[in-house]
């Protein structure tokens, strides 16, 4: 039983471009949610999709948007990137309708903005 | 929205001795409280949690402890390991969303 995958697992950019980074969930999952880590910090919460569409938003600004994919895979996508975006991005997911709260992370990928 | 806190932000300890991480929320209406526990480079893992409607909860040298009414809950280690040593964060999430919000992190050092 595959987990949460997450790819690529490390990128570099530069200020102003795009980035897309890809996620599938854990097999039978339905939601996916994504979160971005600062260095040193805890994960903050981007968006969540389920039924392929945004269902809940935190406090980023539209520069991060996203999609879900009849699959139930997952893009994040992000535009003109910022010194501030350089984190770890984690894609979790779950199944909504049991609303247990349990989230299952991937390894993630690691952004640099230079 | 909700807030998390957590508390200390380092903690070192000897081996074998108990560590004790304390969080509090501000949402009254958040009924899950998960443990994450982060190795440098890794993602967060799930290590145990506890719903609201339970005051403590335990597996093996790892136990967490709910107080509703302060909003507070505590993640407790004994005999601790030096493969205990990593960040631990806490999260919380209201009833509806699966949003978690988690706290600051613990760096938890086990010295051998």
């Amino acid at each position: 039983d595959a987990g949460v995958t997450q790819s690529p697992t490390h990128l570099i950019k530069t200020r102003g471009q795009q980035v897309t980074l890809r996620c599938s969930p854990k097999s039978g999952h339905d939601t996916v949610s994504w979160y971005q880590q600062a260095l040193g910090q805890g994960p903050q919460f981007i968006f969540q999709y389920y039924e392929e569409e945004e269902r809940q938003r935190g406090n980023f600004p539209d520069r991060f948007s996203g999609h879900q994919f009849p699959n139930y895979s997952s893009e994040l996508n992000v535009n003109a990137l910022l010194l501030g975006d350089s984190a770890l991005y984690l894609c979790a997911s779950s199944l909504v309708w049991r609303y247990t709260g349990e989230l299952f992370f991937g390894e993630g990928s690691r952004l640099t903005v230079l | 929205g909700e807030n998390v806190e957590q508390h200390p932000s380092t903690l070192s300890v000897q081996e074998g001795d108990s560590a004790v991480i304390k969080c509090t929320y501000s949402d009254s209406a958040s009924n899950y409280f998960p443990w994450y526990k982060q190795e440098l480079g890794k993602r967060p893992q799930l290590i145990i949690d506890i719903r609201s409607n339970v005051g403590e909860k335990k597996d093996q040298r790892i136990a967490v402890t709910l107080n509703k009414t302060a909003k507070h809950f505590s993640l407790h280690i004994t005999e601790t390991q030096p493969e205990d040593s990593a960040v631990y964060f806490c999260a919380a999430l209201r009833a509806a969303g699966n949003m978690l919000t988690f706290g600051g992190g613990t760096r938890l050092m086990v010295k051998p």
